[in-house]
C-alpha cells in the first residue's frame, strides 16, 4: 500500500528566504513522487517528479526536490521565496507502474499552505 | 498551453437531486479521472476512464456515481441522488498515455444542502 505524509499543515516564511515543506512516504512498489500546487481558485499544477531517475529533480519556479529512499523523503525546496509562491503545495505518491496509466491512483498528502511575508 | 476545463465552477444543489460535473480533457489525452477533495481532507481518487469504459474505481464511487464520455470532447461526473457529505471539489484530470504527466482542472465546487 502506498501513502504520503505532509508534515506540516502551514508553512510561514518571509520573501527572499529559503522554503522547505516536508513530505515522506510508504509505498510497497518503486514509488514515482510527485508535487503539485494549488494557488487560489486555480486547479492543481505540476510543479515536479521523480520516476526513478536522477535523485534530485528540477522543477518549474525555482522549486527541487530530493528523492532519499533510505529516508523515505521527497522534501521540496526553493532557495529564495517569492510572494508569488504562496499557495498549497500537494506531495503525491503512486507505484511507477501505475502512474498515468489506466487506474491513475494518485494518492495525495493533505497539503501545506505556504504562506510568504514581506 | 492546453488545460482541462471544468463546469460550473461552483453548484449549489438539494438533497436528493441530481448532479452532473463536466470536463472538457485536453484534446489528445487518452485517460481520464475524476478526483475529489471535501473541505479540510485529502484529495482522494474517484474513479480513471479509458477507452470508453471505468478502468478502476474506489471505495467511495459507489452506485450513487457515473462517468460518460458522451461525445469526443466531454467527460461528464454524475451524481444521482446527492447527499451532504458528497458537498465537496470536485477535480477532473487527463493525461495522453501511461507515464505521461496528469494534467488537472481547476475544480468544481459541489455544495449540497
Amino acid at each position: 500500500a502506498q501513502s504520503v505524509t505532509q508534515l506540516d499543515s502551514h508553512v510561514s516564511v518571509s520573501e527572499g528566504t529559503p522554503v522547505l515543506l516536508r513530505c515522506n512516504y510508504s509505498s510497497s512498489y518503486s514509488p514515482s513522487l510527485f508535487w503539485y500546487v494549488q494557488h487560489p481558485n486555480k486547479g492543481l499544477q505540476l510543479l515536479l517528479k521523480y520516476t526513478s531517475a536522477a535523485t534530485l529533480v528540477k522543477g518549474i519556479n525555482g522549486f527541487e526536490a530530493e528523492f532519499k529512499k533510505s529516508e523515505t523523503s521527497f522534501h521540496l525546496t526553493k532557495p529564495s521565496a517569492h510572494m508569488s509562491d504562496a499557495a498549497e503545495y500537494f506531495c503525491v505518491v503512486t507505484p511507477f507502474r501505475n502512474y498515468g496509466g489506466s487506474q491513475g491512483n494518485l494518492i495525495f498528502g493533505k497539503g501545506t499552505k505556504l504562506s510568504v511575508k514581506p | 498551453e492546453p488545460e482541462v476545463t471544468q463546469t460550473p465552477s461552483h453548484q449549489v444543489t438539494q438533497m436528493g437531486q441530481e448532479v452532473i460535473l463536466r470536463c472538457v480533457p485536453i484534446s489528445n489525452h487518452l485517460y481520464f479521472y475524476w478526483y475529489r477533495q471535501i473541505l479540510g481532507q485529502k484529495v482522494e481518487f474517484l474513479v480513471s476512464f479509458y477507452n470508453n469504459e471505468i478502468s478502476e474505481k474506489s471505495e467511495i464511487f459507489d452506485d450513487q456515481f457515473s462517468v460518460e464520455r458522451p461525445d469526443g470532447s466531454n467527460f461528464t461526473l454524475k451524481i444521482r441522488s446527492t447527499k451532504l457529505e458528497d458537498s465537496a471539489m470536485y477535480f477532473c484530470a487527463s493525461t495522453p498515455a501511461p507515464g505521461n504527466t496528469i494534467y488537472f482542472g481547476e475544480g468544481s465546487w459541489l455544495t449540497v444542502v
